[in-house]
């Protein structure tokens, strides 16, 4: 069945690295892939988000790398801050699907 | 503010009971969408709704229900109640129905079984 797994379940960065998050998708149809973050005790909120006929989208200190033939994408964050910390959920979704495959999500600590 | 009202935002009920949460879409989103949290969990999918008629299931319990009304509010029935439905119970809402939206996100309902 369909299936989205997201790595790792945890990461800890010192302020103003970078950090890397990487999702890998089973179904082939898949075109959209959002990312969002969630943080503690709040709604999941869009942060950034591709389709499948680009490679690569950014939005300042945030971006997203699709790689269609190995099924899988990744979210960057650079010059990571204090309030980057939370958990981040990637999905993939495909045309005519109904259903968001949601990854287990990331926490991510951003030591000061 | 995502456009997205959910209510109640906290509930607490015993074991056995039935209660319904609420919510209404962002202005213009035919799209509703159900989640279950429960603590330190990812999301997991229940039921989308598009335009009054059901979409996609994901994990729904045979005690849960939901339904979406022509005004386009969506209700979640929850019924004999465990324990472990003690979750954060989100609703989202996208503008389409095949899904390739983004999703916009309510602040949730708390649901606590005593």
């Amino acid at each position: 069945g369909e299936n989205v797994e997201q790595h790792p379940s945890t990461l800890s960065v010192q302020e103003g690295d970078s950090a890397v998050i990487k999702c890998t998708y089973s179904d082939s149809a898949s075109n959209y892939f959002p990312w969002y973050k969630q943080e503690l005790g709040k709604r999941p909120q869009l942060i950034i988000d591709i389709r499948s006929n680009v490679g690569e989208k950014k939005d300042q200190r945030i971006a997203v790398t699709l790689n269609k033939t190995a099924k899988h994408f990744s979210l960057h964050i650079t010059e990571t801050q204090p309030e980057d910390s939370a958990v981040y959920f990637c999905a993939a979704n495909r045309i005519g699907g109904f259903k968001t495959i949601f990854g287990a999500g990331t926490r991510l600590f951003v030591k000061a | 503010d995502s456009g997205v009202t959910q209510t109640p935002k906290h509930l607490i009920t015993a074991t056995g009971q039935r209660v319904t949460l609420r919510c209404s879409p962002r202005s213009g989103d035919l799209s509703v969408y159900w989640y279950q949290q429960s603590l330190d969990q990812g999301l997991q999918f229940l039921i989308q709704y598009y335009n009054g008629e059901e979409r996609a299931k994901g994990n729904i319990l045979e005690r849960f229900s939901a339904q979406q009304f022509p005004d386009l509010h969506s209700e979640l029935n929850l019924s004999s109640l465990e324990l472990g439905d003690s979750a954060l119970y989100f609703c989202a809402s996208s503008v389409a129905a095949d899904d390739n939206q983004p999703q916009h996100f309510g602040d949730g309902t708390r649901l606590s079984i005593l």
